[in-house]
């Protein structure tokens, strides 16, 4: 247990769904990050949060909608996904100075769009 | 964020020590380096990161050549539950991201 929780571990949805996904941390962290990782990809930096705030958007289509109510719970909002989505989304979390804590990461929803 | 370079793929006998290699040629003065570790469908594990001083922890030791451009991340006895993928990246201390390349795929093999 890393002290950040992804719920749920694997989600299979139709491309008509809407679904969440849920990360939590309880480290003291005030950044959240939300990453996609693809079959034999790199992982891709999708959303950041700093103080709740949305401060990085990389180009992410808006079928993933990212909320973040605090500054321990961040959600990506998942609705009429492609095939293609499927991948694993990582959640990760650090102070706002990265460089001196570095990230801990959950362990990430694997998701299956059908 | 500077550029890192990393051989793709590195096999090692277990019990071993690993040195994986990484090429940071253009990092900047105030860029740290960080080692992550990714096992098969989990997420990315800190390891250790430095900015120009040797570094150790339980897990690995850090090597920085003087002029910063590469670095070597030395795992002193590897075990088969080393196997994983391992990440070099260097990320400013303020406002930075870690932003991951490809990464080396380290084998340990009985």
């Amino acid at each position: 247990e890393t002290g950040v929780t992804q719920t749920p571990r694997h989600l299979v949805m139709g491309m008509t769904n809407k679904k969440s996904l849920k990360c939590e941390q309880h480290l003291g962290h005030n950044a959240m990050y939300w990453y996609k990782q693809s079959a034999k990809k790199p992982l891709e930096l999708m959303f950041v949060y700093n103080f709740k705030e949305q401060t990085e958007n990389n180009s992410v289509p808006s079928r993933f909608s990212p909320e973040c109510p605090n500054s321990s719970h961040l959600f990506l909002h998942l609705h009429t996904l492609q095939p293609e989505d499927s991948a694993l989304y990582l959640c990760a979390s650090s102070q706002p100075r990265p460089g001196s804590w570095g990230y801990t990461f959950g362990s990430g929803t694997r998701l299956t769009v059908v | 964020d500077a550029k890192t370079t990393q051989p793709p793929s590195m096999d090692c006998a277990e019990g071993r020590a690993a040195n994986l290699p990484c090429n940071h040629s253009t990092i900047s003065g105030n860029e740290y380096v960080y080692w992550y570790r990714q096992i098969h469908s989990q997420g990315p594990q800190y390891i250790i990161h430095g900015l120009k001083n040797n570094e150790t922890n339980e897990m690995a030791s850090l090597i920085i050549t003087e002029d910063r451009k590469s670095s070597t991340l030395i795992l002193p006895h590897a075990t088969l539950r080393d196997t994983a993928v391992y990440y070099c990246i260097a990320v400013y201390n303020q406002g930075g991201k870690l932003i991951f390349g490809q990464g080396t795929e380290l084998s340990v093999k009985p």
